[in-house]
Formats: C-alpha cells, structure tokens, sequence
C-alpha cells in the first residue's frame, strides 16, 4: 500500500522559518516525481512546488519562489519542503503528493502550518 | 496563465440522482493532464480521474469523465450518500476552485 506521511507543521511567527517533510512507504521512491500541494482554511488547492524523481528538476509557484526550497533524500525515501519568510498567507494544510500517469494519483494526510505571532 | 473555472460553485442534489459537474479551461490542453479529485471535509483530497477519462484505481464505476479542448465534464451517475463532497479538477499544476456537491 502506498503511504506518504507528512510531518514538521506547527505554529510559526511571521518572517520565521519551518521545514516540512514527507516519507514514502509502499512504491519505488526513488523513481517517483513529487509535489507539495497546500490548502488554506476553507478554501482551495493550490499546487506549490515539485521535484523530479532525481532531484535534478525542480519547479515552483511564483508566490513562493525565493522563500521555499523543496529537496528530497532518496536513501531516506524523503522529500521536504524548507519554508523561510513565512506569512500569514502561508498558513494552510500542506499534503505531498506523489505524480502519476497526468494526475497526483497519491496524497499524505497533510500537515498544518499556521503563520501567526 | 491556465485558469480553470468549475461550475456551478454547488450542486444540490439527492442521493440517487445524477451530478454533472463542469470544468472549463482557459486554452486547449491535452487530455493527458487533466484529472478529478473528490476531498471531503478534513480529509486529502482522492484521485478519481485521470486523462480526463480514466478512472482511478479503486473507483466506481459511477464516477465518469469526458471531454476535450477546454471543456471537460464529471458524471457521478446514481449519487451515493458517500458522494456529497468538494470535486477539484486539475490540468497540470493547477486546480480549479472546486465544486461542491451537496444533499
């Protein structure tokens, strides 16, 4: 079964700093391109940055270039999310999501981020 | 900028009935990347559809999707008390703003 589990959320001051991970279980993920994808409370999903299956390609939204730097550990079967210069518009849900055949075919639980002092 | 505009915002509905949901797209794109998740409350959000016409490991046969161009449709056929949710559809990196499917 495939499994992806997010942790690293939490309370953070604005202009602080938190690092995000994500650790695969039951695929090849070191084959695997991966994303992270957030969601603001009650509202919708935005896709936020991606990283191929070798770390080599790496792509992010604009409102986050800059400030988030995505890695990943194939030996650890990681991925992570560096999150610097937080606002309180960062604040949301924030899943990894493993790429499929033109879709995110595997999603974490999520993990909470909220931007506030 | 590729921008996906979803209709209606809701859809109310009884269990049995038929929803059509709608997912428009701002240019032609590729069937290849477009995809429909079901999220309800509190939970990540589930792959229904990929390639705008396959359904997803797991996932009833109820569930349809079609299209082409910058028009594309999700069908759930004989509404399941399970199937009141938030509906996203997906080209590529971006989402639209959802639909939500309401009893």
């Amino acid at each position: 079964e495939v499994q992806l589990v997010e942790s690293g959320g939490g309370l953070v001051q604005p202009g602080g700093s938190l690092r995000l991970s994500c650790v695969g279980s039951g695929f090849t993920f070191s084959t695997s391109g991966l994303n992270w994808v957030r969601q603001a409370p009650g509202k919708g999903l935005e896709w936020v940055a991606y990283i191929s299956s070798s770390g080599s390609t790496i792509y992010y939204t604009d409102s986050v270039k800059g400030r988030f730097t995505i890695s990943r550990d194939n030996a650890k079967n990681a991925m992570y999310l560096a999150m610097n210069s937080l606002g309180a518009e960062d604040t949301a849900v924030y899943y990894c999501a493993r790429d499929g055949v033109g879709a995110f075919h595997h999603w974490g639980q999520g993990t909470l981020v909220t931007v506030s002092s | 900028e590729i921008v996906l505009t979803q209709s209606p915002g809701t859809l109310s509905l009884s269990p049995g009935e038929r929803a059509t949901l709608s997912c428009r797209v701002s240019q032609s794109v590729s069937t290849t990347y477009l995809a429909w998740y079901q999220q309800k409350p509190g939970q990540a959000p589930r792959l229904l559809i990929y390639g705008a016409s396959n359904r997803a490991t797991g996932i009833p046969d109820r569930f349809s999707g079609s299209g082409s161009g910058t028009d594309f449709t999700l069908t759930i056929n004989r509404l399941e008390p399970e199937d009141f949710a938030v509906y996203y559809c997906q080209q590529a990196w971006t989402f639209g703003q959802g639909t939500k499917v309401e009893i």
